[in-house]
């Protein structure tokens, strides 16, 4: 299965954009990549995906490489709310198995 | 409101007693899944229903038992509890399987088997 390899732990300033990395070198060619967020005491919740190009939606945006082999999940402006474990993932065609590795901790500041 | 509901939220129980944990969605979603949470371990998956008596393992399966008896239904059953069983579950599902569709959660289930 591809792996996914995120820093453990970042911060920012409340109101500020957040750039959280995500590379995923092994990552085939029809792979999708979710991002998912799980704030203290609830369960994962989705928060945006894409295959190819950048994406945006209400929560974030969602910017990939050009070979793939990475990408970069922005907060436009992060809040209070936005503080919590951010993982990503790929789901292959045909893959019943959403696998998260250990994720990033994010730390909003005051 | 589109959700996962599972239940019970907490549970404490001895070992060797049967016990099962519900999951319930409302949006006619086809896949649901099983998974489990533990420090340092991530989220790792235990079983999973394609549809109505669909039913294959994850990564985890050992100690677990599931049904799909109905679409909405996913109920994860514990049939001689231990220990080492004692985790965070989630719940999820998503419409048939389909990598461009997110994944619904439950708010989850902390068991501690004593």
């Amino acid at each position: 299965d591809a792996k996914t390899t995120q820093p453990n732990s970042m911060e920012s300033n409340e109101e500020e954009p957040v750039h959280l990395p995500c590379n995923h070198s092994t990552i085939s060619g029809t792979d999708y990549i979710h991002w998912y967020r799980q704030l203290p005491s609830q369960g994962p919740e989705y928060v945006i995906h894409g295959l190819t190009s950048n994406v945006n939606n209400r929560m974030a945006s969602l910017a990939i490489a050009e070979d793939r082999k990475s990408s970069t999940l922005i907060l436009h402006r992060a809040t209070l709310r936005d503080a919590a474990v951010y993982y990503c993932t790929l789901t292959g065609a045909g893959s019943y198995q959403l696998t998260f590795g250990k994720g990033t901790k994010l730390s909003v500041i005051p | 409101e589109a959700q996962v509901t599972q239940n019970p939220r907490y549970l404490i129980t001895v070992t060797g007693k049967k016990l099962t944990v519900t999951c319930s969605q409302n949006m006619n979603h086809e896949y649901m899944s099983w998974y489990r949470q533990d420090p340092g371990l991530g989220l790792r998956q235990i079983y999973y229903s394609m549809n109505v008596e669909v039913t294959d393992k994850g990564d985890v399966p050992e100690g677990y038992k599931v049904s799909r008896k109905e679409k909405r239904n996913f109920p994860l059953i514990l049939e001689s509890p231990s220990p080492n069983q004692t985790s965070l579950y989630f719940c999820a599902s998503s419409p048939l399987y389909d990598s461009s569709y997110g994944y619904t959660f439950g708010s989850g289930t902390r068991l501690t088997v004593v």
